[in-house]
């Protein structure tokens, strides 16, 4: 049974890079074509994708933050990472990792890591 | 504002049929598949619906789902409490290369 789970620190200072890493286990990264994510859930806009990243490398962005986001694989530890640049109170959210979202088949979440950018 | 529009909210008494509607365009739900997600507070989403209409394991048949052009409804018959929940459909975005979701419907059981 394929496993998600974020890790990463719960409180972030405004105008700095937010990280955060996703393990996954029962699967590898690297031997599937459909995407693994990062999607956020706030109080005020409630769910919301961030971003994509395939087993080739390839990626896209939500594009209301392309500019501040970047997701990367490592292969290696089966994991894939989110940074986000220059956050604000308004990136405070839920972060959740996933794979197959939007994909016409059952799909999986991590647990949500609570992330709360403080000025 | 999301790309997929929902009421914000809805409600009924238990016992009762609810339906949730979510209205979409040709790049995401008229091209792709609907799924439904249900949230509850410290909880991570649980999908409810796939596929427009195909309920995972363990979800009971009081929830169903269906798809029609651009528009998507979520039915929840025989309304109980613990159906009190914030309720979200996604669709694939052809023009995104990502997952879109409407803004949540939050459900009250009156």
């Amino acid at each position: 049974q394929l496993q998600l789970q974020e890790s990463g620190p719960g409180l972030v200072k405004s105008s700095e890079t937010l990280s955060l890493t996703c393990t996954i286990s029962g699967g590898s990264i690297s031997s599937s074509t459909y995407s693994w994510g990062w999607i956020r859930q706030t109080p005020g806009k409630g769910l919301e994708w961030i971003g994509n990243i395939y087993y080739n490398g390839a990626t896209y962005y939500n594009p209301s933050l392309n500019s501040r986001v970047t997701i990367s694989a490592d292969t290696s530890k089966n994991q894939f990472s989110l940074k986000l640049r220059s956050v604000t109170a308004a990136d405070t959210a839920i972060y959740y990792c996933s794979y197959l979202v939007g994909a016409a088949t059952t799909d999986y979440w991590g647990q949500g890591t609570l992330v709360t950018v403080s000025s | 504002q999301s790309v997929l529009t929902q009421p914000p909210s809805a409600s009924g008494t238990p016992g009762q049929g609810v339906t949730v509607s979510c209205s979409g365009s040709s790049s995401n739900i008229g091209s792709n598949t609907v799924n439904w997600y249900q949230l509850l507070p410290g909880t991570a989403p649980k999908l409810l619906i796939y596929r427009n209409n195909q309920r995972p394991l363990g979800v009971p048949d009081r929830f169903s789902g269906s798809k029609s052009g651009t528009s998507a409804s979520l039915a929840i018959t025989g309304l109980q409490s613990e159906d009190e929940a914030d309720y979200y459909c996604a669709a694939w975005d052809d023009s995104l290369n990502g997952p879109v979701f409407g803004g949540g419907t939050k459900l009250t059981v009156l």
